[in-house]
């Protein structure tokens, strides 16, 4: 079956920066476009980004664009989040989500538990 | 980006009666190649979100038959017959047919 497991969120300074991984298992990692979506506490869910199959093509929201970068390494079926600059809006639940082809376009078939950062002096 | 709209924002349901969530785009969801890239997801309190439905009316796996979606074009609809107690949450509409994916404000069901 499907699992997607995040990590790597935690507390955090204005400011400073984290890493998130998200380890996926039971289907070919490498055929399959990934995203990013976060939720703010009490709020909905956010799109913050996408990257295709083979990491060829990345996509961003306009509201993290330049700050964080979306990456994959298909030898370890593992999808990572890298977030630089942070600040106080950032704070989020962040989900993983399977896309439901290679592309972009299509559903977000699963989704991992979630890793929370906040971001607080 | 495609603006994506749901009513009601929330809903209060007797057991064992029906609910219906509307859930609006900007602009059509129908693509060239013939799919219409509308999903529902539910949020069940404290859990991560799931796929119900995809491509307007098809449910995913697992899904139970008391859900149902359909509609076309830029007016999308999510019935459940027969609410049970498992049902509460937010339930959120999203298009699929251009990046970025979008939501819907989400629309929170709740059992009186």
């Amino acid at each position: 079956q499907v699992q997607l497991v995040e990590s790597g969120g935690g507390v955090v300074q204005p400011g400073g920066s984290l890493r998130l991984s998200c380890a996926a298992s039971g289907f070919t990692f490498s055929s399959y476009g990934m995203h990013w979506v976060r939720q703010a506490p009490g709020k909905g869910l956010e799109w913050v980004a996408f990257i295709r199959y083979d990491g060829s093509n990345k996509y961003y929201a306009d509201s993290v664009k330049g700050r964080f970068t979306i990456s994959r390494d298909n030898s370890k079926n593992t999808l990572y989040l890298q977030m630089n600059s942070l600040r106080a809006e950032d704070t989020a639940v962040y989900y993983c989500a399977k896309g439901g082809g290679p592309y972009g376009s299509g559903s977000l078939d699963y989704w991992g538990q979630g890793t929370l950062v906040t971001v607080s002096s | 980006d495609i603006v994506m709209t749901q009513t009601p924002l929330s809903l209060s349901v007797t057991p064992g009666q029906p609910a219906s969530i509307s859930c609006k785009s900007s602009q059509s969801l129908l693509h060239s190649d013939g799919k219409t890239y509308l999903y529902w997801y539910l949020q069940k309190p404290g859990q991560s979100p799931q796929l119900l439905i995809y491509e307007v009316s098809s449910r995913f796996s697992g899904v139970p038959d008391r859900f149902s979606g359909s509609g076309s074009g830029t007016d999308f609809t999510l019935k459940i017959s027969r609410v049970e107690a498992e049902d509460v949450g937010v339930y959120y509409c999203m298009q699929g047919i251009h990046l970025p994916p979008t939501f819907g404000q989400g629309t929170k069901v709740e059992i009186k």
